[in-house]
Order: structure tokens, then sequence, then C-alpha cells
């Protein structure tokens, strides 16, 4: 049973471009959670979606970031337009619909601005 | 809001016990977890206790929670170099359906 996938592991950008982040959470899971850790902080939360739906999305910033969980597919964490300060690691959990005290988390996705 | 807060560096020599402590805000936290991130990682959980335990053992790890306090704190027994990890806190109000808040993680160094 693979882990949850995150890919790629490492993405790098000019300020300005786009970001897709992808997320495949592990078998039988329907939740997904995305977070964002900055150098030398913990992780913070970012949205929360099950299949087709945003459940909270309290800690996506208002403009450029978006997130999606489509009914076929990976998890997309989008940034549009991205700046500096989007340079961080950005990972992705699942959980099953049953057990969400229990969040697994993917390797990550290091994205840095130029 | 929610805050955790912990140590950022902890050195211990291989083979003796390390205990990693934990302070966190929440009274309505169900759940707290402690997890592991190795160089270039995503987190692995190591263990999680529910708000109502003071207690639980899993092999070398031993988690205490004094929820009086808000204090909680990890051991783990018998130390060796593959501990050598950023471990964090994290906790969960069920209220905020899995919205784990995490702390800034400490720095486990084992020496030999």
């Amino acid at each position: 049973n693979a882990g949850v996938m995150q890919n790629p592991r490492h993405l790098v950008r000019r300020r300005g471009q786009e970001a897709r982040l992808r997320c495949s959470p592990m078998k039988g899971h329907s939740h997904v959670y995305w977070y964002r850790q900055l150098p030398e902080e913990g992780l913070k939360f970012m949205v929360y979606l099950q299949k087709e739906n945003i459940i909270d999305e309290s800690g996506m910033p208002k403009e450029r970031f978006s997130a999606e969980f489509p009914k076929e597919g990976p998890s997309i964490l989008r940034i549009q337009q991205v700046v500096r300060g989007d340079s961080a690691a950005y990972f992705c959990a699942s959980s099953p619909w049953d057990s969400t005290e229990k969040l697994f988390f993917g390797s990550g996705t290091q994205l840095s601005v130029l | 809001g929610e805050d955790v807060e912990q140590s950022l560096f902890l050195s211990v020599r291989e083979g003796d016990s390390s205990v990693i402590n934990c302070t966190y805000t929440d009274s309505s936290s169900t759940y707290l977890y402690w997890y592991k991130q190795e160089p270039g990682a995503g987190l692995q959980l190591l263990t999680y206790i529910f708000s109502n335990m003071d207690m639980k053992q899993d092999q070398r790890l031993t988690v205490l929670l004094n929820k009086k306090d808000k204090h909680l704190s990890l051991r783990i027994a018998d130390t060796q170099t593959g501990d050598s990890a950023i471990y964090f806190c994290a906790e969960v109000d069920t209220g905020t359906a899995s919205k784990l808040t995490f702390g800034t993680g400490t720095r486990l160094q084992v020496t030999l």
C-alpha cells in the first residue's frame, strides 16, 4: 500500500509563474489536507478537501492560491503569480473517512521561487 | 488562537533516554500527536494520545499528558543514532475537523 504520493519533490519557479503541486492520497483515503512549512517553522494548515468539495480553506491566502480534489485524479494545489515569499515546503496529508484523527503525510514538495 | 511550543534543540548520548517536551494552549484539544521528520522527508506519525488519557506506551516510546498544565512529553528509551530527527508536537480539536496545530519542532541530536 503506497503512502501519500506528492510530486514533484522539488519545483523551481521564477516570480510571476504558476506552480502546480500534486498529491495522491493513500489508497482508501477520501480526505486530503495541505500544509505549508516555512524554514525553521512548524507546519501551518492551509486547506482540507474531500472529493469535489472544499471543507475548510481557512488557512489559504485569499489571493493566488487555490486547491481542488476532483472525482478522479490527484489533489492539486495551485499557486498563481508566485512570489519569493511562497518558497516553502508544501505537505499533503490524507486520512480515511472514518478515522480523521490520524493523518498520514507525504514527503512534500519543496517550492523555490527565484 | 491555539499555540503549541517546544524547545528547539536537544542533544543526548546514544543509549540514554530522550525527553522532548511540548506545551499547548487549547483546552479543547482532543488528540495530541508526535511526528518525526527526517532530513528531506515528510512527517512520520509516531504516536498519538487521546486527551482523556494520561499515558501511552509503545515499545521505546512513552507519551505523558498533563492536561491540567497542558503539557505533553515524548520519552524515547535507549536512544539510537537513527532517532536523530526533528520531532513535532501537534494538537487538534476535533471540532476543527483534523486541522492540526504544530509546534516549531525539536531537533534531536544523538551523539556517540
